[in-house]
C-alpha cells in the first residue's frame, strides 16, 4: 500500500541554522508534492507545491526537492527562526485523483 | 478574501448521539476536503465534494457522511458516536482540488 515517512521524533535546530525536513514515499508515483505547516490546535497552512517534473522550488527562505528516483522530498529552512516551530507536513497528489495522502508530521523546534 | 470556516468550534457530546458540523469554504473554491485529525494517526482523509458531488471517500465506516450544497458549503454528520470518534476535524476547500486551505477545525470530544 501507499506509505509516506517522516521522522517522528522532533528536530531540534539552532536559530540561524538550515533546518531541512524528509518526506519518503513507496508504492506511490505523485504528480506532485506539497508541503504544509500546522501550529497547535490550528489547521494545516499550505506553503509549496512541487511537480514530478521540477527538481527544486523555492520561496523566500524555504526551499523543496522533489527525487522521484529516490522517492524522497527534502524541505529547507535556511536562516531558521524560533517562530519556524512548528509540525510539517507533507502531502502526495496525483492528477488524476484529488485525493492526496499525507504524511504525519515532523515537528520542528528551533531554539534561541 | 475570508479564509475558511468552521462551525462550532467546540463539541461535547455523548456516545450514541449524533453530530453534524459545518464548513464555509473560501469564496470561488468549489472542492471541500474534511480531515479527522488524532495525535496517533495523523490527517486522515474523510471525503472530498467538489460541485456538490462527492468525487472521492476515504475508509471510514458509512457512520461518517457529507454533504455540499450549492453555495459550496459543506456539511459532516456523524451518526451513533463512538469514543473513538474525539479528534480534531479538518475542513480545507480549494480551487481545483490541489492546494489544500484548511479551516480552524473543530474539536470533537465524545465521552
Amino acid at each position: 500500500s501507499q506509505k509516506i515517512e517522516q521522522n517522528s521524533e522532533a528536530l531540534n535546530i539552532q536559530e540561524g541554522k538550515t533546518a531541512t525536513l524528509t518526506c519518503n514515499y513507496t508504492n506511490y508515483s505523485p504528480a506532485y508534492l506539497q508541503w504544509y505547516r500546522q501550529d497547535p490546535g490550528r489547521g494545516p497552512v499550505f506553503l509549496l507545491l512541487i511537480r514530478e517534473n521540477e527538481k527544486e522550488k523555492r520561496k523566500e527562505r524555504l526551499k523543496v526537492t522533489f527525487d522521484t528516483t529516490l522517492k524522497q522530498s527534502l524541505f529547507h529552512i535556511t536562516a531558521s527562526q524560533p517562530a519556524d516551530s512548528a509540525t510539517y507536513l507533507c502531502a502526495l497528489g496525483g492528477d488524476s485523483n484529488y485525493q492526496l495522502i499525507w504524511g504525519a508530521g515532523t515537528k520542528l523546534i528551533i531554539k534561541p | 478574501k475570508a479564509g475558511v470556516t468552521q462551525t462550532p468550534r467546540y463539541l461535547i457530546k455523548t456516545r450514541g448521539q449524533q453530530v453534524t458540523l459545518s464548513c464555509s469554504p473560501i469564496s470561488g473554491h468549489r472542492s471541500v476536503s474534511w480531515y479527522q485529525q488524532t495525535p496517533g494517526q495523523g490527517l486522515q482523509f474523510l471525503f472530498e465534494y467538489f460541485s456538490e458531488t462527492q468525487r472521492n471517500k476515504g475508509n471510514f465506516p458509512g457512520r461518517f457522511s457529507g454533504r455540499q450544497f450549492s453555495n459550496s458549503r459543506s456539511e459532516m454528520n456523524v451518526s451513533t458516536l463512538e469514543l473513538g470518534d474525539s479528534a480534531l476535524y479538518l475542513c480545507a476547500s480549494s480551487f481545483l482540488g490541489i492546494e489544500q486551505y484548511f479551516g480552524p477545525g473543530t474539536r470533537l470530544t465524545v465521552t
